[in-house]
């Protein structure tokens, strides 16, 4: 069965520090995809990143970026010098095929505190 | 501007009482989803679907119906058999159904049973 593992529940550092956080994925499937969301205090989940299984090229945007190793199975997602803006609950997700349609497998979830 | 809406925002609701939540959206997408979030988990699927006048079972899907009637609305209702209605529900959108879409997501509507 499809499962995605965010071992950190919650992380609190200093602005400007530098955060990773953990994700974990199993799957069967030789094509998949992976995202990234992020999930501020308003509630409605932002989409920051997607990544194809055959693509383990590491991804950065601005202060984001992203580790993709197959080897271990992981999606980690690292944010430079963060700020409170940042603060916010963090979801890895895997998505798979499910009778023709896409389904979208979520972790627990990781909830980033930025503190001034 | 394009994107999802959810009403109400906030819900509360009686035991034994059904409730209906509604989804919208705008961006002419053909699939669309409802998940429950509880805290400290992540999302799980309840519904979805891939086209008007059509929808699948998502992971718990029990307690729960959905209707497609139109392309641009995806309504949730809790019916009364949901053992433990109180969370946080959030509907979604895809332009399709393949792995690589992402879904857009609405500002969720939060219920609680008194």
């Amino acid at each position: 069965a499809q499962k995605v593992t965010q071992a950190q529940t919650e992380i609190s550092v200093v602005e400007k520090e530098d955060v990773t956080l953990d994700c974990v994925y199993e799957t069967r499937d030789t094509t998949y995809y992976l995202f990234w969301y992020k999930q501020p205090p308003s509630g409605e989940l932002v989409f920051l990143i997607r990544r194809n299984s055959f693509d383990e090229q590491n991804e950065i945007s601005g202060r984001y970026s992203w580790n993709f190793q197959k080897s271990t199975s992981s999606f980690n997602f690292t944010i430079t010098a963060s700020q409170v803006v940042d603060s916010a609950v963090y979801f890895c997700a895997l998505s798979e095929a499910n009778q023709g349609a896409q389904k979208l497998v979520f972790g627990q979830g990781t909830r980033l505190t930025i503190n001034p | 501007d394009g994107g999802i809406t959810q009403s109400p925002k906030y819900l509360f609701r009686k035991e034994g009482q059904n409730v209906t939540l509604s989804c919208e959206q705008n961006l002419n997408h053909d699939a669309m989803y409802w998940y429950r979030q509880d805290p400290g988990q992540g999302l799980r699927l309840i519904y979805y679907s891939q086209i008007v006048n059509d929808f699948q079972k998502g992971d718990i899907a029990e307690g729960y119906s959905v209707s497609r009637e139109k392309k641009e609305s995806f309504p949730l209702t809790v019916t009364s058999a949901q053992k433990n209605p109180t969370a946080f529900y959030l509907c979604a959108s895809s332009i399709g159904g393949n792995l690589y879409n992402e879904q857009f997501f609405g500002p969720g509507t939060r219920l609680t049973v008194l």
